[in-house]
């Protein structure tokens, strides 16, 4: 059974930075999947954040690109995302999710998700 | 505003069928059959239903159909019943650097 659980600040303040671990269980991250974020604000809808391949390999959101980070640790089995600058409109649910590959562009293990608020 | 365009609302009688609309553009929907759908529970993760436009991961009832015509693709729920009250999305391949978007949600009422 995959599982996947996100960890994360639950607060950050304007203008500093998210970190983000997904950790993944019931399955090798070093395999042929790719592992995404993808956040929801209050009321609305999803947005596509990134996807990272075990290698390093990157697809990012271009809204986002200049302010994301994202590494797998594999050892650990998980993996994370850093998001700088953060405003109070990016204060959202964020999930972890399984990719199937990078031309399927389904996500079909998600996490419960961690909510972020961004405020002082 | 979500890329993909989801009616805020739909509701059915246990039984029933009721479909979900999604409608993208010839950009997204209209060109890739990389679609899917996720039901979400509040408070918990959400579940692929459909991908590919009209497949059913294993373990997917069968009450649960995805079609595509044109820019809009469509998820029908047949027979419904009172566990299948929970928000939709749809999502979408674009071909872009964006890669990915996503609908504004169908909060679907199970009366």
């Amino acid at each position: 059974q995959v599982q996947l659980q996100e960890s994360g600040p639950g607060l950050v303040k304007p203008s500093e930075s998210l970190s983000l671990t997904c950790a993944v269980s019931g399955y090798s991250i070093s395999t042929d999947y790719w592992w995404a974020w993808i956040r929801q604000p209050p009321e609305k809808g999803l947005e596509w954040i990134a996807s990272v391949y075990y290698n390093g390999n990157t697809h990012y959101n271009p809204s986002l690109r200049s302010r994301l980070t994202t590494s797998v640790d594999t050892s650990k089995n998980q993996f994370s995302l850093t998001v700088t600058s953060m405003t109070a409109a990016e204060t959202a649910v964020y999930y972890c999710a399984r990719q199937p590959s990078a031309g399927a562009w389904s996500f079909d293990y998600w996490g419960q998700g961690t909510l972020v608020t961004v405020s002082s | 505003q979500s890329a993909l365009t989801q009616p805020a609302s739909v509701s059915g009688s246990p039984g029933q069928s009721i479909t979900i609309s999604c409608t993208g553009t010839s950009n997204d929907v209209g060109t890739y059959n990389l679609v899917s759908w996720y039901q979400h529970h509040p408070g918990k993760a959400p579940k692929l239903m459909i991908y590919e436009a009209t497949k059913r991961p294993s373990g997917i009832s069968n009450r649960f159909s995805g079609s595509k015509s044109g820019n809009t693709a469509s998820l029908t729920i047949f027979g419904l019943q009172a566990e299948d009250e929970a928000n939709y999305y749809c999502c979408s391949y674009t071909g872009t650097s964006l890669y990915v978007v996503f609908g504004g949600g169908t909060k679907l009422t199970v009366l």
